[in-house]
């Protein structure tokens, strides 16, 4: 079956770097865009960033635009999210998710958790 | 940026009851319209996408509606698992993807 495993998340300082892993199985990974959605304590979604299936394409929420990276690597079936000068807001669960081809999200992972405290 | 407004926050109803929740955005939205379901302490879950369509393995009491700007997830007859919180979704500007507050349903 489908699965996204989300690993990398921590406690860190605000200023500092981190950098999130997404490791998909169960489908052809090559043919499939991914997203990176982030849900900070008690609150919402928020959708963060999207690479295009041959990683051609890139794409940030205005929040994060110029902070954080969308990567991905084909042979290792797992997509990235580098992100750098972290805030405070940036605390949250951060969610892998394949896109289904019409901007919509049918699979997530369980999420890694991301808190940046002084 | 299109807002999504989900309404009402909180809905309180029994199982077996009908739910009705609602969604409108700022602006008129493309056909790129989905619906999550969340359960506490688990990641969402693709219920209805392309306004109306059923995502797989989702059962027939889910139904999405709606055009324009306003949108409809209705559960015919809730069951014990129903109870979570719903989220709507939009493409909206590409490449800006939106997701509402969120409607708790909540057993009464």
């Amino acid at each position: 079956q489908v699965q996204l495993v989300e690993s990398g998340g921590s406690v860190v300082q605000p200023g500092t770097s981190l950098r999130l892993s997404c490791e998909v199985s169960g489908l052809t990974f090559s043919g499939s865009g991914f997203h990176w959605v982030r849900q900070a304590p008690g609150k919402g979604l928020e959708w963060v960033a999207v690479i295009w299936f041959d990683g051609s394409k890139t794409y940030y929420a205005d929040s994060v635009k110029g902070r954080f990276t969308i990567s991905r690597d084909n042979s290792k079936n797992t997509v990235y999210l580098q992100m750098n000068s972290l805030r405070a807001e940036d605390t949250a669960m951060y969610y892998c998710a394949k896109d289904r081809g019409t901007y919509h999200f049918d699979y997530w992972g369980q999420g890694t958790l991301v808190t940046v405290s002084s | 940026e299109i807002v999504l407004t989900q309404s009402p926050a909180t809905l309180s109803l029994s199982p077996g009851e009908r739910a009705t929740l609602s969604c409108r955005a700022s602006q008129s939205v493309s056909s790129f319209f989905a619906w999550y379901q969340q359960r506490p302490g688990q990641a969402p879950r693709l219920l209805i996408y392309d306004v109306s369509k059923r995502a797989t393995g989702i059962p027939a009491r889910f139904s999405g509606s709606g055009s324009g700007a306003d949108f409809t997830l209705t559960i015919s007859s809730l069951e014990p698992e129903d109870f979570a919180i719903y989220y709507c979704q939009q493409r909206g500007n590409w490449p800006e993807l939106t997701f509402g507050g969120g409607t708790k349903v909540e057993i009464k």
